[in-house]
């Protein structure tokens, strides 16, 4: 596609039910990125996915987050028993890197999450 | 670990007058720079990047932005902001010899008056 789609735009969840946000990549983009911004906050790192190498882990709050990637693809964010601190807005991002170059990341338009 | 500061969480001016945005990185290494927007209800768009060659780096509308190896920064700057450039401006740097992953700084809420 011409960008990073995600889906759904909004969730609202109750306390303790999991929730599965998708993200799909630019075409051709091989690095998949997720984020999570808070209100008032920064950009959080949570995962990053880069072609078949293991996925970079190390933003993931807590194991009840989880993220896989598909045929290098559309990747699935989870979340298992949702609390009121996972509400925020959820972003993925896709990027394209040559020769050790980073050539930026594009970034969807967020699932906004809310948890009540 | 490696971390992004923006001193300036909230800055507010008024239209055509001068900005500067303050961004340091703690990392050492070679390092990618970006610079990216957010405006009130859109998702994050680039602004600007450095990757290598003239330190000097123009963008889109009107922006630009200094690399100062010495000094581990990369300030943005516009010489006449205009009310549309209210936003929240985020500064990101990725290491050339990690995963690459975007590391941002907690961002900076811009404020112009008209």
């Amino acid at each position: 596609g011409a960008g990073v789609s995600q889906s759904p735009s909004n969730k609202v969840t109750e306390k303790g039910k999991d929730v599965e946000l998708r993200c799909d990549p630019i075409s051709g983009h091989t690095a998949l990125y997720w984020y999570r911004q808070s209100l008032g906050q920064g950009l959080e790192f949570l995962i990053y996915f880069q072609g078949n190498s293991a996925p970079d882990k190390s933003g993931l709050p807590s194991d009840r987050f989880s993220a896989e990637r598909t045929g290098g693809s559309v990747s699935t964010l989870t979340i298992q028993r949702t609390q009121q601190e996972d509400s925020a807005v959820y972003l993925c991002a896709s990027s394209y890197r040559r020769d050790r170059v980073n050539y930026g990341y594009t970034f969807g338009s967020g699932t906004r999450l809310t948890v009540v | 670990a490696q971390s992004v500061s923006q001193h300036n969480h909230h800055v507010i001016l008024s239209e055509a007058a001068s900005l500067e945005l303050g961004c340091n990185y703690s990392y050492g290494g070679t390092v990618n720079l970006f610079w990216y927007v957010q405006y009130p209800g859109q998702h994050l768009q680039l602004l600007l990047k450095y990757f290598s060659g003239d330190p000097l780096v123009k963008g889109i509308k009107g922006f630009e932005a200094e690399f100062i190896k010495s000094k581990f920064s990369f300030n943005l700057r516009k010489p006449s902001v205009q009310w549309s450039d209210t936003a929240e401006y985020f500064c990101a740097v990725a290491r050339m010899d990690s995963s690459y992953k975007l590391i941002f700084g907690s961002g900076t809420r811009l404020l112009v008056r008209p």
